[in-house]
């Protein structure tokens, strides 16, 4: 079955950099575009970053937009967020979500990694 | 950039109820409307999409309908497992837009 596990979250500083990895695993992970979405503590839904398929095209937020990178490498079936400059207000769990095959719209999220920038 | 407005915020009701969400863009789209499911600490998981696709294994008492600016999630008769709180999500291939979310709460 389609799984979507983040991973490296975690506390930094204000001004630092993380980048988060999600694996993916369960269908053909070349053949679908992904998404970053976050949520704050006790907020609502927030998306970050799409990628497409072939990682050819890439478009952010414009909260985080020149401050976060999204990659992903198909060969080894993962998907990358740079997140440099980080804020107070990117406190969040980071979730990468898949878009189902062939349509824009989003079907399987993994479970997220948080990510708490405090001094 | 597309806005999308839920209402209510926080809706109380009781098992069997009919319940009825209202999701409103700031402008007018196709069908690129999706409905997520959210409870504590999981994964918003599918419901509908195309604005009244019924996602599958998802129960029928979910509909969703709409166009335009204004769609609606209806639950038909509240189930003990439909405590939750619900997302609109408009859908692009370049971008994802969510609603604030509707806590449905016992009653």
């Amino acid at each position: 079955q389609v799984q979507l596990v983040e991973s490296g979250g975690g506390v930094v500083q204000p001004g630092r950099s993380l980048r988060l990895s999600c694996a993916a695993s369960g269908f053909t992970f070349s053949d679908c575009a992904m998404h970053w979405v976050r949520q704050a503590p006790g907020k609502g839904l927030e998306w970050v970053a799409i990628i497409s398929y072939d990682g050819t095209n890439k478009y952010y937020a414009d909260s985080v937009k020149g401050r976060f990178t999204i990659s992903r490498d198909n060969s080894q079936n993962t998907l990358h967020l740079q997140m440099n400059t980080l804020r107070a207000e990117d406190t969040a769990v980071y979730s990468c979500v898949r878009v189902r095959r062939g349509y824009n719209y989003v079907d399987y999220w993994g479970q997220g990694t948080l990510v708490t920038v405090s001094s | 950039d597309i806005q999308m407005t839920q209402s209510p915020s926080t809706l109380s009701a009781s098992v069997g109820d009919r319940v009825t969400i209202t999701c409103r863009a700031s402008q007018s789209f196709s069908s690129w409307l999706a409905w997520y499911q959210q409870k504590p600490g999981k994964a918003p998981k599918l419901l509908i999409y195309k604005a009244s696709s019924l996602e599958s294994g998802v129960p029928s008492r979910f509909s969703g309908s709409g166009s335009g600016s204004e769609f609606t999630l209806t639950i038909s008769s509240l189930q003990p497992d439909d405590f939750a709180t619900y997302y609109c999500q408009h859908y692009s291939s370049y971008s994802l837009a969510f609603g604030q979310g509707t806590k449905v709460e016992i009653k």
